[in-house]
């Protein structure tokens, strides 16, 4: 267990909708990414924060946002769904911004799937 | 931009035999490197690092090798065991930079 948990495990939805997937850090951990993994393709980072602010952006769509809380859990927005949305999305944590010490600590995903 | 690329999607071995895993990657700005391990459905979860002072770094059975002017690491797993089959990510950072930026895995697979 890494102690950062992600709701909900599986979400199936239809084009055109949106969805919130939610992510907890482990406790202490100031710093979430959240990362797109589709079939067969890495780990694409989408967006970091750092104790709520914006840190580094990566491939996230427009159609796509997030934000971190006071409380240093985070919600990743996806609208207007298609069907390439669907994928296993990933949320991390660390305890710092990253760089040199970036060990991050992954949750089990989201696996959403856009009917 | 595929930044860290991982060219073998998938590699099979024998158990007690050595396993070797390769990553590229194209930017040099890049000082810190990682292995993680995924389990299906389950998170990755981190293996071992090793940054761009050193040029190998070891723990148990697992040891990364970097050759920074090839822009290469790799991932030894001696002696493989099949608890070890899992897919492998291959990451990277920049100091001062805040994204961590993953190749496409290779799925290791360590056969009894």
């Amino acid at each position: 267990d890494s102690g950062v948990t992600q709701t909900p495990k599986h979400l199936i939805t239809a084009t055109g909708q949106r969805v919130t997937l939610r992510c907890s850090p482990r406790s202490g951990d100031l710093s979430v990414y959240w990362y797109q993994q589709s079939l067969d393709q890495g780990l694409q980072f989408l967006i970091q924060y750092y104790n709520g602010e914006e840190r580094a952006k990566g491939n996230i769509l427009e159609r796509f946002s997030a934000q971190q809380f006071p409380d240093l859990h985070s919600e990743l927005n996806l609208s207007s769904l298609e069907l390439g949305d669907s994928a296993l999305y990933f949320c991390a944590s660390s305890v710092d911004s990253g760089g040199p010490t970036g060990e991050l600590f992954f949750g089990e995903g989201s696996r959403l799937t856009v009917l | 931009d595929q930044q860290v690329k991982q060219n073998s999607p998938s590699l099979s071995v024998q158990e007690g035999r050595i396993s070797i895993l390769n990553c590229d990657y194209t930017n040099s700005m890049f000082d810190y490197f990682l292995w993680y391990k995924k389990y299906p459905a389950e998170g990755p979860t981190f293996l071992i690092s090793i940054s761009s002072i050193k040029d190998k770094n070891e723990d148990g059975r697992f040891t990364v090798f970097l050759n920074k002017s090839a822009k290469h690491l790799s991932l030894h797993i001696v002696p493989s065991q099949p608890g070890d089959s899992a897919v492998y990510f291959c990451a990277a950072s920049a100091y001062n930079n805040n994204d961590m930026r993953f190749g496409a895995g290779t799925r290791l697979t360590v056969k009894p």
